[in-house]
C-alpha cells in the first residue's frame, strides 16, 4: 500500500544548530502537508505545499516539495528550544480521502 | 472560537469493553476524521465522515465503527476491546471543499487492561 517514510527517526541538536527532517513518498502526491506534534500535545498543522519544487519559508523554517512531488523538507535554521517536538509530515491517498502520516521525526534541542 | 473539542481526555477499559469517544469540530468545519496514535508513532487514518456518511477506512477492523450527527460532531465507537486498542485517539476536523489543513483536538488517552 501507499506510504510515507520519514528521515531521521530521532535527531539531538544543540541549540543554534540547524535540523532538516525529509520525507518520502511510495507515490505522487498532489499535496503534503508538515505538522508538529510537542510532547504530551497533539499534531498542529505548520504548512501544505501543493505545486511541484514549490518552497515556502515561515520565520526558520524552511520546506519544500520536490519536482515529481514524492518528497518533502523541513529544514530549521538555528534551532532553539521552543522547537522541541515530532514532526510529521503527511500526504492524501491517491484519489482518496484518507490522509498518511510518516513516523515522525523527533527533534531534541539541548540548551 | 473553540477548536476541536474531544471527551473524555482519559479512559481506562477492561479487554472486551466497549467505548465511545467524542469529537466537536472546529466552527464551520463540515468534515471529520478519526486517528489511532501508538506511543512513538504517527497517527493512524481510522476513517472520515462527511454529510454523517464514512466516506473512507482505513486499515481498522470492523470493531471500530462512527457517527457523524447534524451538527458535524462525532463519535467514535470501538467494540470489544483489546490490549492493542491501547493508544491515543485523535480528533481531525476540517472543510470538505479545503482538502488538506487539520485541526486536532487534544485527543483521548486510551488505556486497555
Amino acid at each position: 500500500g501507499q506510504q510515507v517514510m520519514q528521515i531521521p527517526q530521532y535527531q539531538h541538536v544543540q541549540e543554534g544548530e540547524d535540523f532538516t527532517t525529509y520525507c518520502n513518498s511510495s507515490t505522487t502526491l498532489s499535496n503534503i502537508q508538515w505538522y508538529k506534534q510537542r510532547p504530551g500535545g497533539h499534531p498542529v498543522f505548520l504548512i501544505q505545499l501543493v505545486k511541484s519544487g514549490e518552497v515556502k519559508k515561515q520565520k526558520r523554517l524552511t520546506f519544500q516539495f520536490g519536482e515529481a512531488k514524492k518528497n518533502s523538507s523541513l529544514h530549521i535554521t538555528a534551532t532553539q528550544t521552543t522547537d522541541v517536538g515530532t514532526y510529521f509530515c503527511a500526504g492524501p491517498n491517491t484519489g482518496g480521502f484518507k490522509t498518511i502520516f510518516g513516523a515522525g521525526t523527533r527533534l531534541f534541542v539541548k540548551a | 472560537d473553540a477548536g476541536v473539542t474531544q471527551s473524555p481526555t482519559h479512559l481506562i477499559k477492561t479487554r472486551g469493553q466497549q467505548v465511545t469517544l467524542r469529537c466537536s469540530p472546529k466552527s464551520g468545519h463540515d468534515t471529520v476524521s478519526w486517528y489511532q496514535q501508538a506511543l512513538g508513532q504517527g497517527p493512524q487514518f481510522i476513517f472520515q465522515y462527511y454529510e454523517e456518511e464514512e466516506r473512507q477506512r482505513g486499515n481498522f477492523p470492523d470493531r471500530f465503527s462512527g457517527h457523524q450527527f447534524p451538527n458535524y460532531s462525532s463519535e467514535l465507537n470501538v467494540n470489544a476491546l483489546l490490549l492493542g486498542d491501547s493508544a491515543l485517539y485523535l480528533c481531525a476536523s476540517s472543510l470538505q471543499w479545503q482538502r488538506g489543513e487539520a485541526f486536532f483536538g487534544q485527543g483521548t488517552r486510551l488505556t486497555v487492561v
